[in-house]
């Protein structure tokens, strides 16, 4: 099984702060990994697939990168509406989450 | 409207049986491949079975392989989790996903709460 692991587990900032989230995957995945946004009470929508293409629809502040076994998600300049808990997935060898990243206010 | 719509989840006792359903609409739901995944209250995801266009090809994490069961109805667009011989641990709000032919989630639905409890 592919474990992924994602750091930190808790980041606390401001609005129009420079955010980074690091998924990091037990062996190679090519670049078949997802990352998704999930807020209280509502299902996961899709960011990013294949490390580094954005979904239609989601803005420009958002951006991923890696491959491998070592990804990144990008939120260049923080919204109010950012503030969620975000999943990186991979899905080359079946189909496994990391634990999840909590964005909150500091 | 393109959704996923799941119903049929509750509160069943440990070993009790719950089947949870998901209406598919707005896109041609034979051709892709569904997902279940659950998130144990103040947990991650975690995913839970697959299955292909049609009931020939399913895959199951280990920890329900033997005891649920995911199919499908084309003709209804209704996808379907049989859950046997719960446990505790299954307590969880289960959500249905398409999967697009590249292999990640472009479609959840909203989610339908399980709870295990006596």
């Amino acid at each position: 099984d592919v474990q992924l692991t994602q750091s930190p587990s808790t980041l606390s900032a401001s609005v129009g702060d420079r955010v980074t989230i690091t998924c990091r995957a037990s062996q190679s995945i090519t670049s078949r990994l997802a990352w998704y946004q999930q807020k209280p009470g509502k299902a996961p929508k899709l960011l990013i697939y294949k490390a580094s293409n954005l979904e239609s629809g989601v803005p420009s502040r958002f951006s991923g990168s890696g491959s491998g076994t070592e990804f990144t998600l990008t939120i260049s300049s923080l919204q109010p509406d950012d503030f969620a808990t975000y999943f990186c997935q991979q899905y080359d060898f079946d189909w496994s989450f990391g634990q999840g990243t909590k964005v909150e206010i500091k | 409207e393109v959704q996923l719509v799941e119903s049929g989840g509750g509160l069943v006792q440990p070993g009790g049986s719950l089947r949870l359903s998901c209406a598919a609409s707005g896109f041609k739901f034979g051709s892709y491949w569904m997902h279940w995944v659950r998130q144990a209250p103040g947990k991650g995801l975690v995913w839970v079975s697959r299955i292909e266009t049609d009931n020939s090809g399913t895959l199951y994490a280990d920890s329900v392989r033997g005891r649920f069961t995911t199919s499908r109805d084309n003709m209804k667009n209704t996808l379907f989790l049989q859950m046997d011989s719960l446990r505790a641990e299954d307590t969880a709000v289960y959500y249905c996903a398409k999967m697009n032919g590249y292999g990640y989630f472009d479609l959840w639905g909203h989610g339908s709460l399980v709870t295990v409890s006596s």
